[in-house]
């Protein structure tokens, strides 16, 4: 079972470039997230998608995309990248309605470094 | 803006004893509370729920939940090496809105 799997693990980017961070998974779930943990920080949310053709802005979207054009895959863009987008990613997801517990399942984060 | 609070530790427990995480929230509209589990490097998992008032017990771990003082806690008891780790205290809004606010996490770290 894949569950969720985010590509890459790890990045090393410069200021200025652009990049997108993938995110798929394969337990048709309806609710995809996309958080960022700064080091010793809990997890900050910064798009989610409650399902395909509909995203909406968590607490830190800026210098982020993010597109659902299915049901399995959400990537994450970052425009112009800046030090301060120097973070572990994390891409999640959740089923709808009664199979929903609350749980969240995680892919194995992306490590990003802008420098 | 809706706040998880946690201490960040770290706490060190000996082996053996109870280790007792909490959280408050700010959220009175809060209905949903979770705790997971981080290992370092890793991506975190749930480890307990809680939706109502008092106790829930699974294996080794308590979640206790108060509404009326926004607080929840996760007592660990016969704390094991394998237990340190970062614990996250998660909130959901009501049901219906799919959206957790984490706290920052305390370290726990159960010395042998």
């Amino acid at each position: 079972n894949a569950g969720v799997t985010q590509t890459p693990k790890f990045r090393i980017l410069k200021i200025g470039q652009s990049m997108t961070l993938q995110c798929t998974q394969d337990m048709n779930h309806n609710y995809m997230y996309w958080y960022r943990q700064d080091p010793g920080m809990g997890l900050k949310l910064i798009y989610y998608s409650v399902g395909a053709g509909i995203t909406d802005k968590g607490e830190v979207p800026n210098g982020y995309n993010v597109s659902r054009s299915t049901t399995e895959d959400f990537p994450l863009r970052l425009e112009l990248a800046a030090p301060s987008q120097t973070s572990v990613y994390f891409c999640a997801s959740s089923p709808f309605g009664e199979a929903n517990t609350g749980e969240l399942f995680f892919g194995e984060g992306s490590r990003l470094t802008v420098l | 803006q809706k706040e998880v609070e946690q201490n960040s530790g770290p706490l060190s427990v000996p082996e053996g004893a109870i280790a007792s995480l909490n959280c408050t929230y700010s959220d009175r509209g809060s209905q949903s509370f979770f705790w997971y589990r981080q290992y370092s490097g890793k991506s975190p998992e749930l480890i307990m729920s809680i939706y109502s008032n008092g106790d829930k017990e699974d294996g080794r771990f308590t979640a206790q939940l108060n509404k009326a003082s926004q607080y929840v806690s996760l007592l660990i008891r016969d704390s094991q090496p394998s237990d340190s780790a970062t614990y996250l205290c998660a909130v959901k809004e009501n049901f219906g809105n799919e959206k957790l606010t984490f706290g920052t996490g305390t370290r726990l770290t159960i010395i042998p």
